[in-house]
């Protein structure tokens, strides 16, 4: 079965980087986009962004531009979600989701706490 | 940029039909998705491309889109549907989210 198993929880300082893994399984790993969805406590889903494992092409939302990278191992079948300067508001659970516009994304990793905290 | 509105709660009592809204500039043109989400646990997709349901998913939960409104109907509500909604479609090249509705069964 389709499996997308996210890398564990992080800790990091104010303007620190983090980098999340999001490891697939059960599928073609270069047949489907990757997508980075996070979620701080208590709010709603917000997407950052695509990745295109077979091109590696890319697509990120206009507000994290500049600060989040999103990469992948083909080898390994892992797309990577690298988010840099982090501050106090980017604390959040991140999910990477397996899905092509504009079809809906139909398999999701199980998420990876990010706490930014000095 | 395009938004999407959703209520921020709906309430229905158990055993009847909840209906769940999302309304956007004509959404209808659209492909809607809706998500299910439960406290501590990822998203999961219950209704895409407006009415179709994933394989797994009860044939309680439909959806229908049109106009500025689509709609996710819940029918004879259980206990375990109590979660998050959200609803979702991909506009000017990026991917856009409900604010998401908690759904209380009474």
């Amino acid at each position: 079965q389709v499996q997308l198993v996210q890398s564990g929880a992080e800790v990091k300082k104010p303007g620190a980087s983090v980098k999340v893994s999001c490891k697939a399984s059960g599928y073609t790993f270069k047949s489907y986009d990757i997508n980075w969805v996070r979620q701080a406590t208590g709010q709603g889903l917000e997407w950052m962004g695509w990745m295109n494992p077979n091109s590696g092409n890319t697509g990120y939302l206009q507000k994290f531009q500049g600060r989040v990278t999103m990469t992948r191992n083909t080898s390994t079948s892992t797309a990577y979600m690298e988010l840099t300067s982090l501050r106090s508001e980017d604390t959040a659970i991140y999910y990477c989701a397996r899905g092509d516009p504009p079809i809906a994304f139909d398999s999701w990793g199980q998420g990876t706490l990010v706490t930014v905290s000095s | 940029s395009y938004e999407l509105t959703q209520p921020l709660s709906v309430s229905v009592a158990l055993g009847q039909t909840a209906r769940i809204t999302c309304g956007g500039d004509n959404i209808g043109s659209k492909n809607v998705h809706w998500y299910q989400q439960k406290p501590g646990q990822a998203p999961i997709l219950v209704i895409y491309r407006d009415s179709n349901r994933p394989s797994g998913i009860p044939e309680r939960f439909s959806g229908s889109n049109s106009g500025n409104t689509a709609s996710l109907t819940i029918s004879r509500a259980q206990a375990g549907d109590e979660a998050a909604y959200y609803c979702q479609v991909w506009a000017s090249s990026i991917w856009v989210f409900g604010g998401g509705t908690k759904l209380t069964v009474l």
